[in-house]
């Protein structure tokens, strides 16, 4: 059962442009939302993290929206670089240790 | 301070043969966690131990999968009589505490001929 929905698959944005990649979950007892990117070749490494009780969060060029009610959030990449190509995941867990349900990824490609 | 080192980074088994995949966590890290991905999907978690404890092993296949992780010495991953199936990139992650960030190695990529 896939709990943690992911789209697009792929998104192609050109240099200077936004990203913008959607996820949406069904269990409301998920209190933690981290999002992953993961080079070819590589490991995923955490970006940036969210909690239900705060509708958005920002680091630098990273930003989470996040809607509680809907059971969506998305990753918005302002001014995209060529080295933001990867592939991003999100992913949503229960409190406690790091067993992550992760959603099945999207391949951003920023062409210049 | 070396990150989660994993290895071998590939390995080629026949099928019937045993896989054992190895992961060292960070330094001062205790908990270790093993996730495997398969092609076009995302990583799905299999099993979380402590120093000689396993605390989760829900995402672990019921048959041949087994995890351990000693009191000295790296966690170790065992596949017994590998199937075409098992092919998947296994990813070990370590965080320092319960609830604190999660880092993973660069995986093991399992092919089976």
């Amino acid at each position: 059962q896939q709990q943690v929905k992911q789209s697009p698959q792929s998104l192609i944005v050109q240099k200077g442009g936004i990203s913008i990649i959607n996820c949406a979950y069904e269990n409301t007892a998920f209190d933690y939302f981290p999002w992953y990117q993961q080079f070819p070749g590589k490991g995923p490494a955490l970006l940036i993290a969210i909690r239900p009780d705060v509708s958005e969060k920002k680091e630098g060029r990273f930003t989470i929206s996040f809607n509680k009610s809907a059971k969506q959030f998305s990753l918005h990449i302002m001014d995209s670089q060529p080295g933001d190509s990867a592939t991003y995941f999100c992913a949503a867990k229960i409190g406690g240790y790091q067993k992550v349900t992760f959603g099945t990824g999207t391949k951003l490609q920023v062409i210049p | 301070n070396a990150g989660v080192m994993q290895n071998p980074r590939h390995l080629v088994r026949r099928r019937g043969q045993e896989a054992r995949l190895r992961c060292s966590p960070m330094k001062g890290h205790s908990h270790v966690y093993w996730y495997r991905q398969l092609p076009e999907e995302g990583l799905k978690f299999m099993v979380y131990l402590q120093k000689e404890n396993i605390i989760d092993e829900s995402g672990m296949p019921k048959e041949r999968f087994s995890a351990e992780f000693p009191k000295e010495g790296p966690s170790i991953l065992r596949i017994q009589q590998v199937v075409r199936g098992d092919s998947a990139a296994y990813f070990c992650a370590s965080s320092r505490g319960l609830e604190e960030k999660l880092f993973f190695g660069s995986g093991t990529q399992l092919s089976v001929l």
